[in-house]
């Protein structure tokens, strides 16, 4: 079975632009979630959806926003970037929502903001 | 709000050694998941080790194995004879089984294997 996989993988941006990130569970998953991963603020939860709906939200400004769609991919956009949105930027699948459904993650995508 | 802590924030140890990852955590609740994740260079989170908390028993991958003592609220990871591919950053992570609060990580301990 393949993975999750996540495009780009790699993204440079500027200042106010903005960015859609892409992930693709892994087959038969229903539920993806998303973080932020920062050498100084480790790993930080964005969202997870389940189903196309946003079951938990993380603390992060309105900039952050995502969806899911009935074959269950997902995207996060960021808009008007900023210096501190460089990170990578992880997808992980699971099963069912929360609870017992082990996730499993994308490589990520790696966006830097100049 | 649950917490997890991994207190060692850099290890190392020899090639086919034993070594020891510690993490605890904070919760109220009773019924929950533990899980260790290896992130190495290539970035890419892999699970290690998965232990539900109502199992008494500690759950054992091959060379890896989990000490968990659910009423010290402590999950430590324990890599026996150790390879150079185990060099990487080592999460511990937590769910509820209520499915209401998303995985909580701890901020990781890098281990590096020596030959």
């Amino acid at each position: 079975k393949a993975g999750v996989t996540q495009t780009p993988r790699y993204l440079i941006k500027t200042r106010g632009q903005q960015v859609t990130l892409s992930c693709s569970p892994i087959s038969g998953h229903r539920s993806v979630s998303w973080y932020q991963q920062t050498p100084g603020q480790g790993l930080q939860f964005l969202f997870e959806y389940f189903s196309e709906t946003q079951r938990n939200k993380g603390n992060f400004p309105g900039r952050f926003s995502g969806r899911q769609f009935s074959n269950s991919r997902s995207e996060m956009n960021v808009s008007t970037l900023e210096l501190g949105d460089s990170a990578l930027y992880l997808c992980a699948s699971s099963l069912v929502a929360g609870g017992p459904g082990t996730q499993y993650f994308g490589p990520g995508t790696r966006l830097t903001v100049l | 709000a649950q917490t997890v802590t991994q207190s060692q924030p850099e290890m190392s140890v020899r090639e086919a050694e034993t070594v020891t990852l510690s993490c605890t955590y904070d919760t109220s609740e009773n019924n929950y998941y533990l899980f260790w994740y290896k992130q190495p260079p290539s970035r890419q989170m892999i699970l290690v080790i998965r232990q539900e908390a109502y199992k008494q028993q500690n759950a054992t991958e091959n060379r890896f194995s989990v000490n968990f003592q659910k009423a010290a609220k402590s999950f430590s990871l324990k890599i026996s004879d150790s390879q150079l591919g185990d060099t990487a950053m080592y999460f511990c992570a937590f769910i509820s089984t209520s499915g209401n609060t998303p995985l909580v990580f701890g901020k990781g301990t890098r281990l590096s294997v020596i030959a």
